[in-house]
């Protein structure tokens, strides 16, 4: 079956360390976006690429990092400089616009211990 | 930049009521639509979308929405719930040209049986 896989589920990170958040997709898609939620604060964007080796900013990018090197493969590192890194990420991705809606992978929750 | 609006929310029903979740964005120019649904412990899933023509969609679980261009509203209903209607909410805006979904902050709605 086609879709988006996240991994882990569940991930525990110790502060000062960084930490890498896997999204996978075989859908084919073109576009992939990662979204921070939090509870009452809805999906906030941070960071999203249209095609490969190109990638932009959105509204929460500071802390962050991604890469895309491979059209199926869009990790993000959240990194020791994002001050409140304990959230729900969400990884989706579409066809070459958002006009078709988004698929969404199940997410990651990340703890800060 | 394109914004969405989400009020009450929390909301809490009976089963049998009729739900109501509004949403409005702030564009002035043509945009796309959507309401997802992320039932507990589940990801996030289209519900329906509005791209152009008749302005009342219809989508799946019995949901459906207007479109009210002069009001830049697109309000959710159904009118019964049931129990598993028990999810969050969340209404989504893309502008035409824009490559991000914009999306409200969701409305938590609780069906009591």
């Amino acid at each position: 079956d086609g879709g988006i896989t996240q991994s882990p589920k569940y991930l525990f990170r110790k502060e000062g360390q960084n930490v890498t958040l896997s999204c996978e997709q075989n859908l084919n898609h073109d576009a992939m976006y990662w979204y921070r939620q939090d509870p009452g604060q809805g999906l906030r964007l941070i960071y999203y690429s249209q095609i490969v080796n190109d990638f932009q900013k959105g509204d929460i990018a500071e802390g962050y990092s991604v890469s895309r090197e491979k059209k199926e493969s869009f990790p993000l590192t959240v990194t020791s400089a994002q001050k409140n890194p304990t959230a729900f990420y969400l990884c989706a991705s579409s066809i070459n616009s958002p006009n078709y809606g988004y698929t969404f992978g199940s997410g990651t929750r990340l703890t800060v211990v | 930049a394109q914004s969405v609006s989400q009020h009450n929310h929390h909301v809490i029903l009976s089963e049998a009521a009729s739900l109501e979740l509004g949403c409005n964005y702030s564009y002035g120019g043509t945009v796309n639509l959507f309401w997802y649904v992320q039932y507990p412990g589940q990801h996030l899933q289209l519900l329906l979308k509005y791209f152009s023509g008749d302005p009342l969609v219809k989508g799946i679980k019995g949901f459906e929405a207007e479109f009210i261009k002069s009001k830049f509203s697109f309000n959710l209903r159904k009118p019964s719930v049931q129990w598993s209607d028990t999810a969050e909410y969340f209404c989504a805006v893309n502008a035409i040209g824009n490559n991000r979904l914009a999306f409200g902050k969701g409305n938590q709605v609780v069906v009591i049986p």
